[in-house]
């Protein structure tokens, strides 16, 4: 079974532009969780998607946003860059049963940098 | 969101055992402790989970305290390839997607 796959690995974006980062999930799977780590703040919740509907968000500006395909693949976009920005950006599927159990596999990926 | 608390380091020798503790003293009764790791340059990868009882697996076995306030990650014998940092994560399955990651262990072995 593939994995959890993300698209482009590497970006380096300016100040002010606007990013796409792409998520392609396990098969079956249908929740898609997306995540921020930065050396400082570590591994940060972002949103979460199940059936192309937001049903979690994290405490992040409005310039995060995100959505879901009907075939599980989400995008997330981020507007208006600054610095701070610049992160791994990781994804991870997974059942979305909403049980305990439930158990995420994450993406290798996408490396942001902000100059 | 539930709160975990894990050493910031340990160390280990190559093939020894490793024990890698968690205190989750406000745990609630359907949370179940699941445990993940970071190898360098990676995203996070599942190792286990368990609610009350022991559980094993081919990675790792988890230990439980019979109060649920504490886990153990056992790594039977330690690789190299074992160096990475360890998450122990609380979820009661309403967190719907958003798991708490928290510092977790850095755990280095020595060859």
């Amino acid at each position: 079974k593939a994995g959890v796959t993300q698209t482009p690995r590497y970006l380096i974006k300016t100040r002010g532009q606007q990013v796409t980062l792409s998520c392609s999930p396990i098969s079956g799977h249908r929740s898609v969780s997306w995540y921020q780590q930065t050396p400082g703040q570590g591994l940060q919740f972002l949103f979460e998607y199940f059936s192309e509907t937001q049903r979690n968000k994290g405490n992040f500006p409005g310039r995060f946003s995100g959505r879901q395909f009907s075939n599980s693949r989400s995008e997330m976009n981020v507007s208006t860059l600054e610095l701070g920005d610049s992160a791994l950006y990781l994804c991870a599927s997974s059942l979305g049963t909403g049980f305990g159990t439930d158990t995420q596999y994450f993406g290798p990926g996408t490396r942001l940098t902000v100059l | 969101d539930a709160k975990t608390t894990q050493p910031n380091s340990m160390e280990s020798n190559e093939e020894e055992p490793v024990h890698l503790p968690c205190n989750h003293s406000t745990i609630s009764g359907t949370d179940y402790i699941h445990w993940y790791r970071q190898l360098p340059s990676q995203g996070p990868e599942y190792v286990i989970h368990g609610l009350t009882s022991n559980v094993n697996n081919r990675m790792a076995s988890l230990a439980i305290a019979e109060d649920r306030k504490s886990s153990t990650l056992i790594l039977h014998r330690a690789t190299l390839r074992d160096a990475a940092v360890y998450y122990c994560i609380l979820d009661r399955g309403s967190t719907l997607g958003r798991l708490y990651f928290g510092r977790g262990t850095q755990l280095t072995v020595w060859p």
